[in-house]
């Protein structure tokens, strides 16, 4: 089946630094992938849609100068979080779809733990 | 506004009883309903779809109902086991044009031996 692949699982950072997240699918291509964000005990929160060689679409709300997405291949979408403040500390969770078909189940990388000191 | 609700308290069963979650949507017209698994720390999996002129969807132990006049899907999984206990998430799908799904805050089911 169709295997999203996300990194780290894990970080730790101080406050002011950034980190990046990578999300791989690994035997499918995607054009398009979803960065989402969720707090302990809350709903996954879509953040944007990563479009291949294309910019991002954010949702209302979201700084896209601070969360820096790049989707430079079909099967390689970066999520930058800049200048990251303890208010970041989440679970960031990339997605994608295998096929075009716009109801196809969303196969989700296994999550980034974020944690800004 | 728009919202999405499940029953954030956890719903507790016995083994082998069918358990039951609920979601419910006000203001969205989704063309679809997908329901999805999350173990903790991890990201979720696919289980089921319906569609908006599909009343009802099984796999296996899992039964799905779909009503656009209540706005609510329901979700059964019968002869619950305690590898069934996660937390469940319905998301909404097929509102516009776009691809995006929006996610309920699930539903924690745990399933006593």
């Amino acid at each position: 089946g169709a295997v999203v692949s996300q990194h780290p699982s894990r970080v730790i950072c101080k406050s002011g630094t950034s980190v990046k997240i990578e999300c791989r699918s690994l035997d499918f291509q995607a054009t398009t992938m979803f960065w989402y964000r969720q707090f302990p005990k809350q709903s996954l929160m879509l953040m944007a849609t990563s479009n291949e060689g294309s910019k991002a679409t954010y949702e209302q709300g979201v700084e896209k100068d601070k969360f820096l997405i790049n989707h430079a291949s079909l099967t390689l979408s970066t999520l930058t979080v800049t200048s990251a403040h303890p208010e970041d500390s989440s679970f960031y969770i990339c997605s994608a779809r295998d096929g075009g078909v716009s109801n196809s189940p969303l196969h989700f990388g296994n999550g980034t733990r974020l944690t800004v000191t | 506004s728009q919202k999405i609700e499940q029953n954030s308290e956890a719903l507790n069963i016995q083994e082998g009883k069918t358990a039951t979650l609920t979601c419910n949507y006000t203001n969205y017209s989704p063309a679809y309903l997908q329901w999805y698994r999350q173990d903790p720390g991890r990201g979720p999996v696919f289980l089921l779809l319906i569609r908006e002129n599909e009343k009802e969807k099984r796999k296996e132990r899992l039964k799905v109902t779909f009503d656009t006049t209540l706005k609510q899907s329901l979700f059964h999984i019968t002869a619950s086991q305690p590898a069934d206990s996660a937390t469940y998430l319905c998301a909404l799908g097929g509102m516009d044009s776009s691809y995006k799904l929006i996610f309920g805050s699930g539903t924690r089911l745990l399933v006593r031996p």
